[in-house]
């Protein structure tokens, strides 16, 4: 299958601080995707990305759509206790989604 | 209000025990998908469906079974689980701008 390598593993930041994300994959996608996973629940959708060079804001989050179309990254503004959870980016090619393996966000109040 | 409901949440079973999960959707979507959730790998597609009686196969489909037999349902099936399929399950839809939903997860254990 596809992968994608999605990087930080994890970060550990103070509360107030800017986040910075990113995945990238050695293949094409027309879509772009990111997730916000909590303890127990299913990945929620944060921002779709449709076009190469999209640049994409949803409150303090903002997301872009790579030029290439292999990469995208994720950028969370004035981090809040709230925003811990993991993190997934997932690309989509034809019918199917391939996800990054997720960067775990921690943020120290 | 949309929602992707999954059955059971929580299982507990033995190597070689025929088990469904079910999913079930309200949001009248025509695809739908599986997923398993590993440490370390993230989630991985194992079927989907673009509508009903069609299913392909995603990136791990090996010893699972899909049907599609309406909209709304999406059951996946472990004919003869075994404990590498010990694992966190997610059943998603997906609407026609790649919007999806997943629902709250299945955690199978496979002794």
């Amino acid at each position: 299958g596809q992968q994608l390598n999605q990087s930080p593993q994890s970060m550990f930041i103070q509360e107030g601080e800017d986040v910075s994300m990113n995945c990238t994959s050695s293949s094409i996608f027309n879509t772009w995707l990111w997730y916000k996973q909590e303890p127990g629940e299913g990945p929620v959708l944060l921002i779709a990305l449709y076009k190469a060079g999209e640049l994409t804001s949803n409150g303090r989050l903002t997301a872009q759509f790579g030029i290439t179309r292999k990469d995208s990254f994720l950028n969370i503004s004035a981090s809040i206790p709230s925003d811990v959870g993991i993190y997934f980016c997932a690309g989509v090619t034809g019918n199917q989604f391939y996800f990054g393996t997720g960067t775990s966000l921690t943020v120290i109040p | 209000e949309a929602q992707v409901t999954q059955n059971p949440r929580y299982l507990i079973t033995v190597t070689g025990k025929k088990l469904t999960v079910t999913c079930s959707q309200n949001m009248n979507h025509e695809y739908m998908s599986w997923y398993r959730q590993d440490p370390g790998l993230g989630l991985r597609q194992i079927y989907y469906s673009m509508n009903v009686e069609v299913t392909d196969k995603g990136d791990v489909p090996e010893g699972y079974k899909v049907s599609r037999k309406e909209k709304r349902n999406f059951p996946l099936i472990l004919e003869s689980p075994s404990p590498n399929q010990t694992s966190l399950y997610f059943c998603a839809t997906t609407g026609s701008t790649d919007t999806q939903y997943f629902g709250p997860g299945t955690r199978l254990t496979v002794l």
